[in-house]
């Protein structure tokens, strides 16, 4: 199993809902990224989780909340979001710390639209 | 400055045509990654290289480490490989990806 899987595909929620992202990956990777990305602009790091720990926050406002309940799960906890918020998410994952693992492999993404 | 610099940003060519996207960093790296994104669709990792060159298909991937500089090229092109391109570094020790603004390509038949 080579792959990051990411549900749902798409979302649709209100400002006052709250719903939650989910990232799976079984490659062993121990290294878990949640990236935001807007039409046509590169993606921008949101959180990074390390050994199930969160190693990085990107100053992300506190209506995102970030949880890995283990080492394959990664999930993105979402309330009351603004419409700004609408984008691509996606998750990415990463073998270890070292330089030698450096590559990250991509989920599909999930499509948020907040209303 | 970006740190990472893509030329073109905008391609369109013929089917069949040899395309070129450019990279160009300024900060120490550990490995540059070539990735591609279809319109509305995430991303799929199509090299990682740290030196010389790599090939996939009629996908080639080149680094300069000396000059900062990275190409990647595609043969024989295809409406199919109608995509953004995005060039992205690591830098040495870090966790994060820094990412180009991205190349979008359009292959016309």
């Amino acid at each position: 199993d080579t792959e990051v899987t990411q549900t749902p595909k798409h979302l649709v929620m209100g400002m006052t809902n709250k719903k939650s992202l989910k990232c799976e990956q079984h490659m062993g990777h121990r290294a878990m990224y949640w990236y935001k990305q807007k039409a046509k602009k590169p993606p921008e790091l949101m959180f990074v989780y390390s050994y199930e720990k969160l190693s990085i926050n990107e100053s992300v406002p506190s209506r995102f909340s970030p949880e890995c309940p283990n080492s394959s799960l990664l999930n993105l906890h979402l309330h009351a979001l603004q419409p700004e918020d609408s984008a691509l998410y996606l998750c990415a994952s990463r073998r270890g710390r070292t330089d030698r693992y450096n590559e990250q492999f991509f989920g599909p993404g999930t499509r948020l639209t907040v209303l | 400055k970006n740190e990472v610099e893509q030329s073109p940003q905008n391609l369109t060519a013929q089917e069949g045509e040899f395309i070129t996207i450019n990279c160009s960093y300024s900060v120490g790296i550990s490995a540059l990654h070539w990735l591609q994104q279809h319109p509305g669709g995430g991303i799929v990792s199509l090299f990682m290289l740290s030196s010389g060159k790599k090939k996939h298909g009629r996908l080639i991937a080149t680094i300069n480490i000396q000059e900062k500089h990275s190409s990647l090229h595609i043969t024989a092109s295809h409406p199919r490989d109608s995509a953004v391109y995005i060039c992205a570094v690591s830098p040495r020790l870090g966790q994060k990806l820094v990412f180009g603004q991205g190349t979008r390509l359009t292959i016309n038949p």
